[in-house]
C-alpha cells in the first residue's frame, strides 16, 4: 500500500497562475482533507470531504477550491495564486478506526 | 486557550536516556491520537487511545490514556537519535477537524 500519495512535490508559481494539487489514497478511506502548514506553525485545515460526493470548508478555505473526484482521489486547485499562500500543503484521510495519515506533502512558493 | 496542553514544550535529552511527555485537558474525549512529525514531513499516526486507562507499546514507546479520559501520556525508553521530532498529541473536534496539542520538540542527541 501506497497510503496517502500527493503531486507535484514541489512547485514554484507565479501572482495569479493556477494550480491543482492531487491527492490520493489506497487505504479504502471515507473521509479526506487538506491542511496548509506555514513555517513554525501548525496545521491548519482547508477543505475536508467527509464522503465521497461531499465537500466542506475548514478553517482556512478562501482562494481555495476542492473536488472528491471518487472515494480514492481529493483534489484542492487554487484559481489565482497569491504570495499568502506559499506554504507546505498536506493531504490526508481518514477511516473508521480514526486517526489521520498524511501524505508528503507540496511545498508551494508563490511569486 | 489551547484545548490540549503539552509538555515539556521542548526536551534535549542524551541517546539512552528515558522521558515522558505529557498532553493534558479539562475536557473528556472518546479518543486520543499521538502523532510525530519531522522537519520536512507530514504527521505519523504513531497511536490512538480510546478506552480509560489504556495502556499501548510501540517498542519503546509506551502510551497511556488517563482513566477520566482527559489527559494522556508518551513515555520514550532508551531514546534514539531517530527518536528526534515534534510529538503531536490530537483529537478529533467538530466537522472533523483534527485538534493538536502545542507540541513537544524533542532533541535525542548521540
Amino acid at each position: 500500500n501506497a497510503g496517502v500519495t500527493q503531486t507535484p512535490k514541489f512547485q514554484v508559481l507565479k501572482t495569479g497562475q493556477s494550480m491543482t494539487l492531487q491527492c490520493a489514497q489506497d487505504m479504502n478511506h471515507n473521509s479526506m482533507y487538506w491542511y496548509r502548514q506555514d513555517p513554525g506553525m501548525g496545521l491548519r485545515l482547508i477543505y475536508y470531504s467527509a464522503s465521497e460526493g461531499t465537500t466542506d470548508k475548514g478553517e482556512v478555505p478562501n482562494g481555495y477550491n476542492v473536488s472528491r473526484l471518487n472515494k480514492r482521489e481529493f483534489s484542492l486547485r487554487l484559481e489565482s495564486a497569491a504570495p499568502s499562500q506559499t506554504s507546505v500543503y498536506f493531504c490526508a484521510s481518514s477511516g473508521l478506526a480514526g486517526g489521520q495519515y498524511f501524505g508528503p506533502g507540496t511545498r508551494l512558493t508563490v511569486l | 486557550t489551547q484545548l490540549l496542553e503539552q509538555s515539556p514544550q521542548f526536551l534535549s535529552i542524551q541517546e539512552g536516556e528515558n522521558l515522558t511527555v505529557y498532553c493534558n485537558s479539562s475536557s473528556v474525549f472518546s479518543s486520543l491520537q499521538w502523532y510525530r512529525q519531522e522537519p520536512g514531513e507530514g504527521p505519523v499516526l504513531l497511536v490512538t487511545v480510546v478506552t480509560g486507562g489504556e495502556v499501548k507499546k510501540l517498542k519503546r514507546l509506551t502510551f497511556q490514556f488517563g482513566d477520566a479520559r482527559k489527559d494522556s501520556s508518551l513515555h520514550i525508553t532508551a531514546a534514539q537519535p531517530g527518536d528526534t521530532g515534534l510529538y503531536l498529541c490530537a483529537v478529533e473536534g467538530s466537522s472533523y477537524k483534527l485538534i493538536f496539542g502545542s507540541g513537544t520538540r524533542l532533541l535525542v542527541r548521540p
